[in-house]
């Protein structure tokens, strides 16, 4: 079983819509957990990045976090044709000595105008 | 831009060789990381580096192995390369273990 688990997809949805977009994970110890988007062939772009169990957010933007559940969610409002990308769910125990971040296998999203 | 750099953008080399791929960090900087995506395992995490000492080793093979050096510049170095090595291999850097950049990646095809 993988660290963190992420459905691939593809995620389709029409333009304007809330799009919903998850991760589950097995380690207690992760303590940052973090979104990026990756464009084909392009490097992840962060989007969010939290700490611990709460919300955030940011313009369209909001991440969850639920350590008791061990489940961290994105949420897309108004979502636009520009949206279109892989979504990559990221998590570190951030220990002094490292930050090495695992990563989800992504969610393809397409926004149709 | 996340103001980090990666060179070169694409390599194809032939089973057998060995490459090199250079990263720059943001100003500031003092950690790189290298991690390697394929289509079937993701992104996964090789090494980290703070201020030219390596920090934490992942899922990297023997064949491959980095440095950082004093100006914070990090290499990456590719030997006896297989056809599975293709993929794409993207640095980042960050402060000291927060929040990661990533550059745009090396796209290696080995044939």
């Amino acid at each position: 079983q993988k660290e963190v688990e992420q459905d691939p997809g593809p995620l389709s949805v029409p333009e304007g819509a809330i799009v919903s977009l998850n991760c589950t994970y097995s380690n207690s110890a992760f303590q940052y957990f973090m979104w990026y988007r990756q464009y084909s062939r392009k490097g992840p772009e962060l989007l969010m990045y939290t700490y611990s169990s709460g919300n955030k957010e940011d313009g369209r933007f909001t991440a969850q976090v639920d350590k008791s559940s061990k489940y961290i969610s994105l949420f897309i409002r108004d979502s636009q044709p520009s949206d279109s990308a892989t979504y990559l769910c990221a998590m570190s125990a951030g220990s002094s000595n490292t930050g090495k971040l695992i990563f989800g296998q992504g969610t393809t999203l397409q926004v149709k105008p | 831009d996340s103001g980090v750099t990666q060179t070169p953008k694409h390599l194809i080399t032939a089973t057998g060789q060995r490459v090199t791929l250079r990263c720059s960090p943001r100003s500031g900087d003092l950690s790189v990381y290298w991690y390697q995506q394929s289509l079937d395992q993701g992104l996964q995490f090789l090494i980290q580096y703070y201020n030219g000492e390596e920090r934490a080793k992942g899922n990297i093979l023997e064949r491959f192995s980095a440095q950082q050096f004093p100006d914070l510049h990090s290499e990456l170095n590719l030997s006896s390369l297989e056809l599975g090595d293709s993929a794409l291999y993207f640095c980042a850097s960050s402060v000291i273990t927060d929040t990661q950049y990533f550059g745009p990646g090396t796209r290696l095809t080995v044939l």
